[in-house]
């Protein structure tokens, strides 16, 4: 199956500062990536979608501005959540779609934040 | 958001045993698709179904796209302890995937 890669793997970082993840995909192009969050023992919550060359795509109650995303290239996408706060705490986990028929999404190891 | 109705939420089975799980939703999927999920990794895609009716096996895994498009099934033969996680369903609906709670399973060896 293809490859998608995230980094770092795991941040800690102090309120008010800002962290970013890298996912990429490694041995294929993602025109559309995605952005998950998942809380402990709970199930991945769409977070947003990442468009190469154009604006992501934000699901409802998300923060655009508190959650940056940026489609640089056609094999990265980045996440950055700025100003971060204890409740921004999560695992954070991207995917893309792949497969025959495009219908399938490979997510990444996932990036462990911690903000204290 | 929306999820998918899956069951059980958890499972603790004895080794060698077989294991069933399901989901089925109110809203037609075009795709399922099966995930594990292990402890502080990423979802790694087990079964991918694209047609209604579609039985498909990889190893002890088996998968079945329901003929209604609303549901779906993931068995497991004779399991062992390397197959405890989380197992995740996904329905496919436009270009986004919509999640099952997950069920967790733990194997007795």
């Amino acid at each position: 199956g293809a490859v998608v890669s995230q980094h770092p793997s795991w941040v800690i970082c102090k309120s008010g500062t800002s962290v970013k993840i890298e996912c990429r995909s490694l041995d294929f192009q993602a025109t559309t990536m995605f952005w998950y969050r998942q809380f402990p023992k709970q199930s991945l919550m769409l977070m947003a979608t990442s468009n190469e060359g154009s604006k992501a795509t934000y699901e409802q109650g998300v923060e655009k501005d508190k959650f940056l995303i940026n489609h640089a290239s056609l094999t990265l996408s980045t996440l950055t959540v700025t100003s971060a706060h204890p409740e921004d705490s999560s695992f954070y986990i991207c995917s893309a779609p792949g497969g025959p028929f495009q219908e399938t999404q490979y997510f990444g190891p996932g990036t462990r934040l911690l903000v204290l | 958001g929306q999820q998918l109705n899956q069951s059980p939420q958890s499972m603790f089975i004895q080794e060698g045993e077989d294991v069933s799980m399901n989901c089925t939703s109110s809203s037609i999927f075009n795709t399922w698709l099966w995930y594990k999920q292990d402890p502080g990794e990423g979802p790694v895609l087990l079964i991918a179904l694209y047609k209604a009716g579609e039985l498909t096996s990889n190893g002890r895994l088996t998968a079945q796209f329901g003929i209604t498009r609303k549901d779906s099934f993931l068995n497991i033969s004779a399991s062992i302890p390397s197959d405890v996680g989380i197992y995740f369903c996904a329905g496919r609906g436009g270009n986004k995937l919509v999640f099952g709670a997950g069920t967790i399973l733990r194997v007795k060896s």
